[in-house]
């Protein structure tokens, strides 16, 4: 299967922004989705994992969810600040032993 | 402070080998699996390869099966990744990421600052 991300989002600092992640076969909820956040010139940082979970360290402004309607997981940052803009990727797995990453969503603020 | 710190990377040409290390710190390392992960500049994450924490278990992506191979020395808190019959498609920066669990698949928790390779004659 893919994981399908919009190329760009964008969003004002303050506002809410939410990037999709949609799933082209089989069920989205039978497998944990994470998040990573890569800002420029950086190493990729993991911001939800396991669905939405956040690691520490991570602020409460990021969220994940899973709509099973649209078959989609979402990454929601709420409160945005200038730091927030960076690319971000999705992740799931097909089965036990093989990774699907989504193509990335570049968020401007 | 969990730390990835990446090693081995650099120019290599078609067709040769090479040998990439990551050196772990700040946590057991034994406790935990491993992945690593490759990006093309400019271009997205692909996942590689990933090991359990005894190194029971072991698994590649297509891309790089029977090409790579994930090992890792808990004595020495080192994840390795051997790379042979190496074509201008693996030039990338690679990663090295730990995992939240002793088995995979898990989720990545941390990221080191990888590695970059360039296959060219």
């Amino acid at each position: 299967f893919m994981l399908t991300q919009p190329q760009s989002v964008s969003g004002s600092p303050g506002e809410t922004v939410t990037i999709s992640c949609t799933r082209s076969s089989g069920n989205i909820a039978s497998n944990f989705v994470q998040w990573f956040q890569q800002r420029p010139d950086s190493s990729p940082t993991t911001v939800i994992y396991e669905g939405s979970q956040r690691p520490s360290g991570v602020p409460d402004r990021f969220s994940g969810s899973i709509d099973t309607s649209s078959n989609s997981a979402s990454l929601t940052i709420s409160g945005l600040e200038t730091d927030d803009e960076a690319d971000y990727y999705c992740q799931s797995y097909d089965g036990s032993t093989r990774w699907i990453f989504g193509g990335g969503t570049k968020l401007t603020v | 402070e969990v730390q990835l710190l990446e090693s081995g990377g650099g120019l290599v040409q078609p067709g040769g080998s090479l040998r990439l290390s990551c050196a772990a710190s700040g946590f057991t390392f034994s406790n935990y699996a491993m992945s690593w992960v490759r990006q093309v500049p400019g271009k997205g994450l692909e996942w590689l390869s990933g090991v359990s924490k005894t190194s029971r278990n072991t698994y590649y992506a297509d891309s790089v099966k029977g090409r790579f191979t994930i090992s890792r020395d808990n004595s020495k808190n080192k994840l390795y990744l051997q790379m042979d019959s190496l074509g201008a498609e693996d030039t990338a920066v690679y990663f090295c990421a730990k995992l939240v669990a002793a088995g995979v698949p898990a989720a990545i928790d941390s990221w080191g600052q990888g590695t970059l390779v360039t296959v060219s004659s």
